[in-house]
C-alpha cells in the first residue's frame, strides 16, 4: 500500500481531457514538499514529466501540467494522443520515513 | 547526453547476494545525489536507498535496511547497491536514477534502464 494514494486507473477518449489525482497526508504533501509526476511507457524505465508541483522539463508538451493544493496534486493531460498511454506515477518526499515516496500509479488507457 | 546504465542482475537464490552497479556519464557525477528505485513485476515503483555527492548521507527504505548497502565511486563515475540476505520479494527492476533539486524537494531524472534481480530457489 502506497503512502501517496492514485486511482489505479483512468480512461479518456482522443482529444480529450483527463486528471489524475495524488492524494498525500500532512507528513508529505500537506508538508509542503513538492510533488512530481513520471510517465512510464510500456516496457520503458519512467521518466519525469513535471517537477516541482507544476513545472515541465524541456521537450514535455504543454498539454501536460500539474498542481498541488493542501495535501493533494494532480496530473492533466490535455488534448489526449494514443502516444499517451501510460502509467503515470506521483513522488513526493515524506519527513516520517526521511526518504522519497511514490504513488501506487495510474494507468491511462486512450480509448 | 546524460546516461545511466545499470548492470549486475540476474537469478539468485533465497538469501543470496548481489551487487548492482550503475555506470554514469555525460554530467558531473560527483555534484549529485544518487539513488535506487525498484518495481516488482507488474507493481508499482518503490524507493530503496539514497546516496549524497560525497556519501556523508546515506538513507535506506525499512524494506531493505540492514540488508543492503548503497556506495559510490566518485573517481569511477559509479554508483552500487549490495544486496545481501535476498528475499523473494526482492525481486524486481533495480533502477538508478539521478536526484535533482534541494533535499526533500528533488527529483528523479534520468533513470537508467534498469536491471532485473530474480530471487528464486
Amino acid at each position: 500500500q502506497s503512502v501517496l494514494t492514485q486511482p489505479p486507473s483512468v480512461s479518456g477518449a482522443p482529444g480529450q481531457r483527463v486528471t489524475i489525482s495524488c492524494t498525500g497526508s500532512s507528513s508529505n504533501i500537506g508538508a509542503g514538499y513538492d510533488v512530481h509526476w513520471y510517465q512510464q511507457l510500456p516496457g520503458t524505465a519512467p521518466k519525469l514529466l513535471i517537477y516541482g508541483n507544476s513545472n515541465r522539463p524541456s521537450g514535455v508538451p504543454d498539454r501536460f501540467s500539474g498542481s498541488k493544493s493542501g495535501t493533494s496534486a494532480s496530473l492533466a493531460i490535455t488534448g489526449l494522443q494514443a502516444e499517451d498511454e501510460a502509467d503515470y506515477y506521483c513522488q513526493s518526499y515524506d519527513s516520517s520515513l526521511s526518504g522519497s515516496i511514490f504513488g501506487g500509479g495510474t494507468k491511462l488507457t486512450v480509448l | 547526453e546524460v546516461q545511466l546504465v545499470e548492470s549486475g542482475g540476474g537469478l539468485v537464490k533465497p538469501g543470496g547476494s548481489l551487487r548492482l552497479s550503475c555506470a554514469a556519464s555525460g554530467f558531473t557525477f560527483s555534484s549529485y545525489s544518487m539513488n535506487w528505485v525498484r518495481q516488482a513485476p507488474g507493481k508499482g515503483l518503490e524507493w530503496v536507498s539514497s546516496i549524497s555527492s560525497s556519501s556523508s548521507y546515506i538513507y535506506y527504505a525499512d524494506s531493505v535496511k540492514g540488508r543492503f548497502t548503497i556506495s559510490r565511486d566518485n573517481a569511477k563515475n559509479s554508483l552500487y547497491l549490495q544486496m545481501n540476505s535476498l528475499r523473494a520479494e526482492d525481486t524486481a527492476v533495480y533502477y538508478c536514477a539521478r536526484e535533482v533539486g534541494s533535499s526533500g524537494q528533488s527529483w528523479f531524472d534520468p533513470w537508467g534502464q534498469g536491471t532485473l534481480v530474480t530471487v528464486s530457489s
